[in-house]
Formats: structure tokens, C-alpha cells, sequence
């Protein structure tokens, strides 16, 4: 099956500064999707960037999928912005958007 | 903004009950999606569903677990008959009819299932 490969696995952050999470992937894909869960467990919808570049606020993400991989850009880091980041694709073929999760970027912010 | 709602938001029961998570998916969607994320580890696919039947499930959805659309706006998980390995956070999402494959996957928040 896909692989999603994400990195760094943890990263801590002054409150303030800017991070790149990196996400990549076997195989070529029709859908990606940037979530962010928060500490109750909640799974929060940041992107859907199958290729492209987008932005959110502080956050934008940025999918080469000729080259299978995906990045996420926190700017001016909040202790808000704490949590886990997971990408998740969809093989590209005909099938039930069936998204496969990586392991997720455990991010702490610290005042 | 239209949005996935789940309940229960937390549920705690006995190995060997019952349990029937809810979901009201987006209205205009038609494509649904059970997931599974076991305490500390990566979200899980546990079943697809369209046109009301399951149209994909993965090895984990097993006999005990089933899903249902008893209505117009609904979509159920039961698992008969839990054990503690079922003990995890359970999303429930949607998508649209028509994009299947390259559209965007609406998750709920959650409902957690503790059995103890």
C-alpha cells in the first residue's frame, strides 16, 4: 500500500517562531489533506492541496505531487498551534477516497 | 458552515456491550466514511459507504462491527459485542456524491469509546 512519511516526528517551538512540516508519499495521488487534532482529540480540517499552493491565516501548505511531497509552514507559532499535524492521501485510481494517514508531527509551542 | 456532527462525544462501557456511535454526515453528501484512531497511534479507514451498502472496508471492520443509514440524515457504527481493543476515538466523514477520489473528506470531531 502508500506510504506517508512524516517529519520531524517532534518538534518543540518558542512561541513566535516559524516551522515546516514535510510530508511524503509513495505514490501518486489525486488527494491530499492537511489535518490538525487538537488535545481533546478533535480533527481539524486545515487543507485540501492535491497540488498547489494555499494559505490559511498563518498556516498555507504547499503539495509538488510530481515529486510526492507535501509541506506545511506554521508562521509565528501560537501555543494554539499545538498538537498533532497529520497528512493523509488518496492513491490515484478509481476508488472510495479511501485516505491513508501518516503517523502525524507531534508539535508543542512553548511560551 | 455545513459541518459532520457526532454523538456521543465521549462513551464509556462494559467489554462484551453494545455500542452505537452516530452520525449526521453533510446534507448534500452522499459518500461516508468511518475511521479509527487507537490512543496514541496514526487515524485508521474502517469502512465506505454509498447508495447504502458498504462499498469498501478494511481488515479491521470484522463481523462485529456494522454500519447503517436507518434514515435520511443518520449513519451509524455498532459494534456488537466490544472488547478493549476497541477502545479508541471513532470520526465519522463525508464527501460529496460525484467526486469520489479527488474530493475533500469532512471529518466530525470525534466520539470516544472507553471499554472497560
Amino acid at each position: 500500500g502508500i506510504q506517508v512519511e512524516q517529519s520531524p516526528p517532534d518538534l518543540i517551538l518558542q512561541e513566535g517562531a516559524n516551522s515546516t512540516l514535510r510530508c511524503n508519499f509513495s505514490d501518486s495521488v489525486n488527494n491530499l489533506q492537511w489535518f490538525h487534532q487538537n488535545p481533546w482529540g478533535q480533527l481539524i480540517n486545515l487543507f485540501y492541496i492535491p497540488s498547489g499552493t494555499k494559505q490559511n491565516g498563518r498556516l498555507s501548505a504547499t503539495t509538488v505531487a510530481t515529486e510526492r511531497y507535501s509541506l506545511l509552514y506554521i508562521s509565528s507559532s501560537q501555543t494554539t498551534d499545538s498538537g498533532v499535524y497529520f497528512c493523509a492521501v488518496v492513491l490515484y485510481f478509481y476508488g472510495n477516497n479511501r485516505l491513508a494517514f501518516g503517523k502525524g508531527n507531534q508539535v508543542v509551542v512553548i511560551p | 458552515e455545513p459541518e459532520v456532527t457526532q454523538t456521543p462525544s465521549h462513551q464509556v462501557t462494559q467489554m462484551g456491550q453494545e455500542v452505537i456511535l452516530r452520525c449526521v454526515p453533510i446534507s448534500n453528501h452522499l459518500y461516508f466514511y468511518w475511521y479509527r484512531q487507537i490512543l496514541g497511534q496514526k487515524v485508521e479507514f474502517l469502512v465506505s459507504f454509498y447508495n447504502n451498502e458498504i462499498s469498501e472496508k478494511s481488515e479491521i471492520f470484522d463481523d462485529q462491527f456494522s454500519v447503517e443509514r436507518p434514515d435520511g440524515s443518520n449513519f451509524t457504527l455498532k459494534i456488537r459485542s466490544t472488547k478493549l481493543e476497541d477502545s479508541a476515538m471513532y470520526f465519522c466523514a463525508s464527501t460529496e456524491a460525484g467526486v469520489v477520489n479527488t474530493g475533500e473528506l469532512f471529518f466530525g470531531e470525534g466520539s470516544r469509546l472507553t471499554v472497560l
